[in-house]
């Protein structure tokens, strides 16, 4: 089945412990991106990688790191995680390019952070 | 700044009602806009736009783009209470930028 995989769906973590949110795709898409959303502000683009070893920043980068070594997959890292990323995040993906191919969204992730 | 906007943030009809969203941007870099369905789980494709005047039709919705007043509408006709959910717009050049989104609740 076709899909876009996040784990762990669910992750309380305190201030400052480093974690990272991993997202795949088997559907040999080349753009992959990172989102968060929180109430009333939407969808918010955290990174985005047009292909493997290509990565550019969003609307909010600070705070997050990502890696694209493999085309399949592209974590989300959060160095020294604090309360106000505490949110739910979403990895997406699209065959080609975000503004020609549908993005196909995977299950999300609750982070909180204490 | 980029931003896009979306009016009314919230909306309340009755099943059988006809509702227009609205969303407006303003943006360096556009190639399309995009509008996206989302209930209690992750956002689902509805429309991508990139010529103005053409509409786009899925059934009960349908979407039509202006870019020269830089704005986009979402029609529902004919609610059912499975269109309850947040319909999110946005712009898309390689970055993605979304709106707040709408929340439309559909009662019977």
């Amino acid at each position: 089945e076709a899909q876009v995989t996040q784990n762990p769906r669910y992750l309380i973590t305190v201030t400052g412990k480093k974690l990272t949110v991993t997202c795949s795709q088997n559907m040999n898409h080349e753009y992959m991106s990172w989102y968060r959303q929180d109430p009333g502000l939407g969808l918010r683009q955290i990174y985005y990688s047009m292909n493997v070893e290509v990565t550019d920043k969003g609307d909010v980068p600070e705070g997050y790191k990502v890696s694209r070594k493999e085309k399949r997959n592209f974590p989300l890292i959060l160095e020294s995680p604090s309360p106000n990323q505490t949110s739910l995040y979403f990895c997406a993906s699209s065959f080609y390019r975000a503004d020609t191919d549908t993005q196909y969204f995977g299950p999300g992730t609750r982070l909180t952070v204490l | 700044e980029d931003k896009v906007v979306q009016s009314p943030l919230s909306l309340v009809v009755h099943e059988g009602d006809t509702v227009t969203l609205n969303c407006s941007y303003e943006v360096t870099n556009f190639r399309s806009l995009l509008w996206y369905k989302q209930e209690k789980k992750a956002p689902t494709f509805l429309f991508m736009l990139t010529s103005s005047g053409i509409e786009k039709k899925s059934g009960r919705l349908s979407s039509i783009l202006d870019k020269k007043e830089l704005f986009s509408i979402l029609n529902i006709t004919a609610t059912q209470t499975g269109d309850s959910a947040i319909y999110l717009c946005g712009t898309s050049y390689d970055k993605v930028i979304f709106g707040p989104g709408t929340s439309l609740s559909v009662i019977p």
